[in-house]
């Protein structure tokens, strides 16, 4: 079955450590997206990509990056410099087609302890 | 970067009845979609409609349709017979070619179902 897929679901951090989250897809989707959740904030883009070996800052980049070496994977890392990591992260990707929506990973709850 | 709004951020409904959750963006651009996502408390995103500018005619899935006022730069959901089932949190979300295929969202709104 075609999807996108996240993991882990939950993910411990200890304060000054890197942690990076997996994000894969079999869809053929060009773009793929990061998205920071918080309550009350709706959805945050963190960082896009439309092409492999290519990608975009989104309006939270501080403290994430990312790589986009196949067309299938998107992993994001948060760094140590992310002064609060604790938030649920979406993954998702979609057709270069404005009309095609975004297709959504279940998620990871990151959690610095 | 556009803007989304969504201004309720709860809203509850008694079973069987209507609910209308309301969605407001700010854009100069002509051509776009407007996207409204479902996300349950398994929290995975789901569509549930999408409507194109250009169209007039108002979209319509099942229970759920639009209300699309373009000039107004207003696109409400309309959830008709409601059922326990439709309770989640209800992204609104914009997306257009002149902004590099990004998807804004808003903010997102709360809906409670009552039994």
């Amino acid at each position: 079955d075609g999807g996108i897929t996240q993991s882990p679901k939950y993910l411990f951090r200890k304060e000054g450590q890197n942690v990076t989250l997996s994000c894969e897809q079999n869809l053929n989707h060009d773009a793929m997206y990061w998205y920071r959740q918080d309550p009350g904030q709706g959805l945050r883009l963190i960082y896009y990509s439309q092409i492999v070996n290519d990608f975009q800052k989104g309006d939270i980049a501080e403290g994430y990056s990312v790589s986009r070496e196949k067309k299938e994977s998107f992993p994001l890392t948060v760094t140590s410099a992310q002064k609060n990591p604790t938030a649920f992260y979406l993954c998702a990707s979609s057709g270069q087609g404005v009309w095609t929506e975004a297709f959504f990973g279940q998620g990871t709850r990151l959690t610095v302890v | 970067a556009q803007t989304v709004t969504q201004s309720q951020p709860e809203m509850s409904v008694q079973e069987a009845e209507t609910v209308t959750l309301s969605c407001t963006y700010d854009t100069s651009e002509s051509d776009y979609y407007l996207f409204w996502y479902k996300q349950p408390p398994s929290r995975q995103m789901i569509l549930v409609i999408r409507q194109e500018a250009y169209k007039q005619q108002n979209a319509t899935e099942n229970r759920f349709s639009v209300n699309f006022q373009k000039a107004a730069k207003s696109f409400s959901l309309k959830i008709s017979d409601s059922q326990l089932g439709d309770a989640a949190m209800y992204f609104c979300a914009y997306r257009s070619a002149d902004t590099g295929n990004q998807f804004y969202f808003g903010t997102g709104t709360s809906l409670t179902v009552i039994p």
